[in-house]
Order: C-alpha cells, then sequence, then structure tokens
C-alpha cells in the first residue's frame, strides 16, 4: 500500500498570508495526486487533481505542483472561508490513501 | 446537477449488520466508478470500497475485506455497501463519492453529505 504523509499537520495563520501543505507519498505515483478541502460538518471539497490542475470553480488562489513522490499545495493569499482541513489523496493504485490531514486555522 | 444522498446509517451492535444506500441523479451512473469513503470521529479520512460502472470489478480496504460488499443497481441509479460483522472501529460517518467515467483509479469529484454508523452496544 502507498502511504501518505502531510506536513504541516496544523499551522495557524492570518487573512491574506501565503499558505503552502507538502505531501509526500511512500513511492511515486505520477501526479496521481488529488487535494480536498474539508469543512467541520461537511462532506470533502475537490480542489486540484493531477497534482496541478484546478477544479472547475475553485478560485485560482489555490494552486498545486510536485512530481513522483513530493507534492506541495499553495493558497497563495488566504481567505476566512479557506480555514478548514486539507487532504491529499493518491489515486495511482488501490487502495486508494489520503494524508492525515492539515488544518489551518487562525 | 449531480447529487449523491447516502441513507442507511445508524446504531448498530457490535458483531451485527447495516445496508447504506446512495442514490445518485445529474449523470450517467452505470458509465461511472463509484467509492465509499468513511471518516471516524475526529479523524481523518479512509477510503473503504470502489466498484466499476458496470459492477463487474470492486475493491476493498484490508480493514473491510471479507466483512463488507459494494454494489451498485444501474437501474435504480443507486450504490450500496452491505455490512456485516461490524466493530467498533467501524464508527464512521461513510460518505460515497463518485469517481471518473470509466476508470475505477480516480480522484472523486462529488460527494454525498454522509450517513452516520455507529457500532456499539
Amino acid at each position: 500500500d502507498i502511504q501518505m504523509t502531510q506536513s504541516p499537520s496544523s499551522l495557524s495563520i492570518s487573512v491574506g498570508d501565503r499558505v503552502t501543505i507538502t505531501c509526500r507519498a511512500s513511492q511515486g505515483i505520477s501526479n496521481s495526486l488529488a487535494w480536498y478541502q474539508q469543512k467541520p460538518g461537511k462532506a470533502p471539497k475537490l480542489l486540484l487533481y493531477a497534482a496541478s490542475r484546478l477544479e472547475s470553480g475553485v478560485p485560482s488562489r489555490f494552486s498545486g505542483s510536485g512530481s513522483g513522490t513530493d507534492y506541495t499545495l499553495t493558497i497563495s493569499s488566504l481567505q476566512p472561508e479557506d480555514f478548514a482541513t486539507y487532504y491529499c489523496q493518491q489515486y495511482y493504485s488501490t487502495p486508494f490513501t489520503f494524508g492525515p490531514g492539515t488544518k489551518v486555522d487562525i | 446537477e449531480v447529487q449523491l444522498l447516502e441513507s442507511g446509517g445508524g446504531l448498530v451492535q457490535p458483531g451485527g449488520s447495516l445496508r447504506l444506500s446512495c442514490a445518485v441523479s445529474g449523470f450517467t451512473f452505470s458509465s461511472y466508478a463509484m467509492s465509499w469513503v468513511r471518516q471516524a470521529p475526529g479523524k481523518g479520512l479512509e477510503w473503504v470500497s470502489a466498484i466499476s460502472g458496470s459492477g463487474g470489478s470492486t475493491y476493498y480496504a484490508d480493514s473491510v475485506r471479507g466483512r463488507f460488499t459494494i454494489s451498485r443497481d444501474n437501474s435504480k441509479n443507486t450504490l450500496y455497501l452491505q455490512m456485516d460483522t461490524l466493530r467498533a472501529e467501524d464508527t464512521a460517518v461513510y460518505y460515497c463519492a463518485k469517481g471518473l467515467r470509466n476508470t475505477v483509479t480516480t480522484y472523486f469529484d462529488y460527494w454525498g453529505q454522509g450517513t452516520l454508523v455507529t457500532v456499539s452496544s
């Protein structure tokens, strides 16, 4: 199974700041990586797929990069509605696996 | 508009069974792989099971293999998860999630609102 790690596990940040979250796979996943945002009591929401492709309707302040085993989610200027938990997911092979999450709060 | 609506959750005793359903609309159900993903209280996301559009291929996490069965009825636009021999560690919100067309190895672009399963005596 492919293990996913994320760092940091949490961060306290201010509106307008730049946020970078890192996700690492235990083996190469050929950019088969998605990022999700989840707010308390809500279902996850897809932000990016194929490591860097923005899902329709997602603001352009979200971006993704990476290759091989290392990937990054960047929020260029954090907005109040961006306070949430962020998960990466590999879909290179089953079992699909998620990172443990990064909680972004004030 | 794509919609996924889970039902069937509730309180069940250890060793018991439960069947979850996910009724979908807004897309050609039979063309898309579907998955179940769960989230234990206060924990992260865990993929549980996936099924191809035709239903001919199924996949399971090791933690549920042999106890859970995923299926679908394309005539009813409904996805199912039969859960047997339930354990306390199966307690979670269960989400159904839509994959991509014609492939099981996919991210999930739409999710249901989730249904809570509580396994406790």
